[in-house]
């Protein structure tokens, strides 16, 4: 079945960078974009960008632009999101989630990953 | 804030039909889509393009589109349908994407 299996939680600094990997499976990886979104806890969906696996290019909402960078590796089929700079206000849980065909909808998400950022 | 517009919280009794609406020009081009998220979990997809369910999704989710308004419709709600439901489209460029606030459906 198809399967998005996102990274373990991490703790950073401010100022430091994460980077949380999404390992696809069940699927041909370079035939479908990832979206990464993220949910501050009781907060909402907050979109930060795609990112077509086969050519590599990408997207970002306009609020991570020069902080996110979103990468492959198309021989183990893992999309990667990394932020940098980070401070208090980017603790979330980062999700990773597959585009449908044709479509704006994201099916499936992977698990989540939850990132705080403390001193 | 969001160029898709949610009421916060809306509440149905069980049995009842509820419409959950989703507002934002971009709507007026591109079909939106809908999410349920309950707590701890990862948003799950319920409907999408014009009125599109994944499998598994129960034929009470129903989706629809007029002007710059997109609804979810849940016909005769279950307690399992407490949850979260968000919706996302392109935004007004129609090159990037946009989550609407959520609402919180409380099943009564």
């Amino acid at each position: 079945q198809v399967q998005l299996v996102q990274s373990g939680a991490e703790v950073k600094k401010p100022g430091a960078s994460v980077k949380v990997s999404c390992k696809a499976s069940g699927y041909t990886f370079t035939s479908y974009d990832i979206n990464w979104v993220r949910q501050a806890t009781g907060q909402g969906l907050e979109w930060m960008g795609w990112m077509n696996p086969n050519s590599g290019n990408t997207g970002y909402a306009q609020k991570f632009q020069g902080r996110v960078t979103m990468t492959r590796n198309t021989s183990i089929s893992t999309a990667y999101m990394e932020l940098s700079s980070l401070r208090s206000e980017d603790t979330a849980v980062y999700y990773c989630a597959r585009v449908r065909r044709l479509s704006v909808s994201l099916e499936p998400w992977g698990q989540g990953t939850l990132v705080t950022v403390s001193s | 804030s969001s160029e898709l517009t949610q009421d916060p919280a809306v509440s149905v009794a069980l049995g009842q039909t509820v419409r959950i609406t989703c507002q934002g020009d971009s709507l007026r081009s591109y079909y939106a889509s809908w999410y349920q998220q309950k707590p701890g979990q990862a948003p799950v997809l319920v409907i999408y393009g014009k009125n599109n369910r994944p499998s598994g999704i129960p034929d009470r989710f129903s989706g629809s589109s007029s002007g710059n308004t997109a609804s979810l419709t849940i016909t005769g709600a279950q307690a399992e349908d407490e949850a979260d439901y968000y919706c996302n489209s392109r935004d007004s460029s129609g090159n990037l994407w946009v989550f609407g606030g959520g609402t919180k459906l409380t099943v009564l």
